[in-house]
């Protein structure tokens, strides 16, 4: 069965600390993995987006990682901001459906 | 240029009547996708289309639930006889041509069913 499955559930650091969340998945063929950020009350928006030759990218101070032979990928934030707070959300797609896999996410909490 | 908009951001509704949720993806977007929400949870999947048709209808969870884009625009998710557990979050998102381009999130209709 094709799952995605993301760690921690839940995670509250202080403002300017760094902080790195999980995703496993058994989708199979691997497309593609994406992480979203999504705000209270907001759609998600997207972040980064890696195929399968990709294991790294970065979009200002998120940085996504990707191994695609043990079926994980991790997000990074540097220096977190008030505004990090939100739920991160990994996604992955399978080159047999155009269907997207949600994990059920993260929930980020960052204070002052 | 505007991104997805979904009306209403809100509908609370009598259990056993009929809602409709209407998406208007970005202009030029051929796919369109809607999900649902429950609380805590990832946005799970109800219905892909491509262009006018559904291209994957397999996340409907029954057959109160329908959805359609007549021009291949604006998208209307109809669901009859709500039931509680209807109530949710639904999300709807589009991109360029297909799952393999970025998706762009709507903010959601969020449907309460009393």
């Amino acid at each position: 069965k094709n799952q995605v499955e993301q760690s921690p559930q839940s995670l509250i650091i202080l403002e300017g600390k760094n902080c790195t969340l999980q995703c496993n998945y058994t989708v199979s063929p691997f497309s593609n993995l994406r992480w979203y950020k999504q705000d209270t009350g907001r759609g998600p928006v997207s972040l980064t987006i890696m195929t399968f030759s990709e294991n790294t990218k970065s979009n200002g101070r998120y940085t996504a990682t990707l191994d695609a032979d043990t079926k994980q990928s991790s997000l990074h934030i540097t220096a977190s901001q008030l505004s990090d707070s939100a739920s991160y959300i990994c996604v992955v797609s399978s080159y047999n459906t155009d269907k997207l896999i949600f994990g059920t996410g993260t929930r980020l909490q960052v204070f002052p | 240029g505007a991104g997805v908009s979904q009306t209403p951001s809100n509908k609370v509704t009598e259990k056993g009547k009929y809602v409709e949720l209407r998406c208007d993806p970005i202009s030029g977007h051929t796919a369109l996708y809607w999900y649902r929400q429950s609380l805590g949870q990832g946005p799970e999947f109800l219905i892909y289309f491509q262009g006018t048709g559904a291209a994957d209808d397999s996340g409907l969870p029954n057959d109160r639930f329908f959805a359609v884009r007549p021009e291949g625009s604006v998208s209307t998710l109809k669901i009859q006889r709500t039931e509680r557990g209807d109530s949710a979050v639904y999300l709807c998102a589009s991109s360029y041509q297909g799952s393999t381009d970025t998706q762009y999130f709507g903010p959601g209709t969020r449907l309460t069913v009393l």
